[in-house]
């Protein structure tokens, strides 16, 4: 089992819908992390958070500590947002990744 | 400094031949991490450094596998006797010293292709 599941795997939405992609972790943490992955490309991070809720643009991240629970939301998306979402936990000296959220954005 | 660095973004290899890749950490970071993720998957981790010291390596990283860093800046990783089942992209990353709480800082990885 890994330590961080991502759902769903694939996900095409049209132009301009709300997106959400959940992020669900077993291990303890010091925090979350949410990066993306463009076709080709390396990886950015979007979000480091270990509590609450940040914004940034379109982007909405949020986790519960509790429920070990963490999403990812898109408001109004985009083509350009197409791209692969990775989920990955700080914990101990390691970081641990869910295996990505496959995102495509239909014009 | 712009970010963490990675050398080649790019590696076609016959199976076989040696390669290295080189990380370029962000300069005031003590700690550096090496992943490798192939298709469809999400990165897995290789191994990480404090400093020069090689603190931890996954069973995952064979004896045809071998990363220094040795005056705790930038990295390199050697795949020796390169095989099909090495192909992925290889990333490195780093963060503050002690501090696993902040933010990840990623390469943009070094693809490899053993043909």
């Amino acid at each position: 089992k890994n330590e961080v599941e991502q759902s769903p795997q694939n996900l095409t939405a049209q132009e301009g819908e709300f997106i959400t992609i959940n992020c669900s972790y077993s291990v303890g943490i010091s925090a979350l992390h949410w990066l993306q992955q463009h076709p080709g490309g390396g990886i950015v991070s979007l979000f480091m958070l270990s509590s609450g809720k940040k914004k940034h643009g379109r982007l909405i991240a949020t986790i519960n500590i509790q429920e070990k629970h963490s999403s990812l939301h898109i408001t109004a998306s985009h083509p350009r947002d197409s791209a692969v979402y990775i989920c990955a936990v700080s914990s101990g000296n390691q970081f641990y990744f869910g295996t990505g959220t496959s995102l495509t954005v239909i014009p | 400094d712009t970010g963490v660095s990675q050398n080649p973004r790019h590696k076609i290899t016959k199976r076989g031949q040696n390669v290295t890749f080189r990380c370029d950490p962000i300069s005031e970071h003590n700690r550096l991490y090496w992943y490798r993720q192939t298709l469809g998957q999400g990165p897995e981790f290789l191994t990480y450094f404090q400093n020069e010291a090689q603190l931890e390596k996954s069973r995952l990283l064979s004896d045809r596998f071998s990363a220094e860093r040795p005056k705790g800046s930038f990295s390199t990783l050697e795949i020796q006797r390169t095989e099909q089942g090495d192909s992925a992209m290889y990333l490195c990353a780093s963060s503050f010293p002690g501090q696993m709480n902040t933010e990840a800082f990623f390469g943009q990885g070094t693809r490899l292709t053993v043909v």
